[in-house]
């Protein structure tokens, strides 16, 4: 069946620090993927995504790459900001699937310290 | 402003009272869904609609109800709510059904069943 798996947290940095939050998936058929992220005592918000192998989505200084060859979908930042602390989730979708229902991992609490 | 609006934000209820959630969104979306967010397990569906008067079973149905009468509208209803049901629910929606599009979610109802 479809899956998403994503590295567990909490994960703390210090401000300025590299980012990178693991994600690999297993899906049949040709999955779109997304990172979405929740801020605290919010909803999700759809941070990026990649629709097809070899897309990099990007957005607000975070991008991921779809891997095909390796199934993954690693979210990664050049320097985080204490802005960025929140709970990060990677997920994919199949059309055919449910009409296309979003499959979440765990999902990453990320801390950034000042 | 475009948006997805749910009601309750919170609620404490106790075992077996019937209660409903209320869910709308404002962008004549057709398809709309429910997930609920656990610790550990991300978010798991849990009714989908691809559009008025249809609506199906998602990925942990039981226990809920929902309905799709207008457009705009997706109540989720627990007629009799256990304690397994204490979770944090979503409710999202998107412009159609399938992986290319963007999904958007509601603040979410946090729910406490004694």
């Amino acid at each position: 069946g479809n899956s998403v798996t994503q590295m567990e947290g909490p994960v703390t940095l210090s401000e300025e620090a590299f980012l990178t939050i693991n994600c690999t998936y297993t899906a049949t058929g040709y999955p779109s993927l997304f990172w979405y992220v929740q801020y605290p005592g919010e909803g999700l918000q759809l941070l990026l995504k990649a629709t097809k192998a070899d897309d990099k989505g990007s957005n607000k200084g975070f991008e991921a790459t779809y891997r095909k060859e390796t199934t993954s979908f690693h979210l990664e930042k050049g320097s985080v900001q204490v802005s960025d602390s929140a709970v990060y989730f990677c997920a994919l979708s199949v059309t055919y699937n449910q009409g296309g229902k979003l499959i979440f991992g765990q999902g990453t609490e990320l801390s950034v310290k000042p | 402003e475009a948006q997805v609006t749910q009601n309750p934000r919170y609620l404490i209820t106790v075992t077996g009272k019937k209660l409903t959630v209320t869910c709308s969104q404002n962008m004549n979306h057709e398809y709309m869904s429910w997930y609920r967010q656990d610790p550990g397990l991300g978010l798991r569906q849990i009714y989908y609609s691809m559009n008025v008067e249809v609506t199906d079973k998602g990925d942990v149905p039981e226990g809920y109800k929902v309905s799709r009468k207008e457009k705009r509208n997706f109540p989720l209803i627990l007629e009799s709510p256990s304690p397994n049901q204490t979770s944090l629910y979503f409710c999202a929606s998107s412009l159609r059904q399938g992986a290319a599009y963007e999904q958007y979610f509601g603040p979410g109802t946090r729910l406490t069943v004694t």
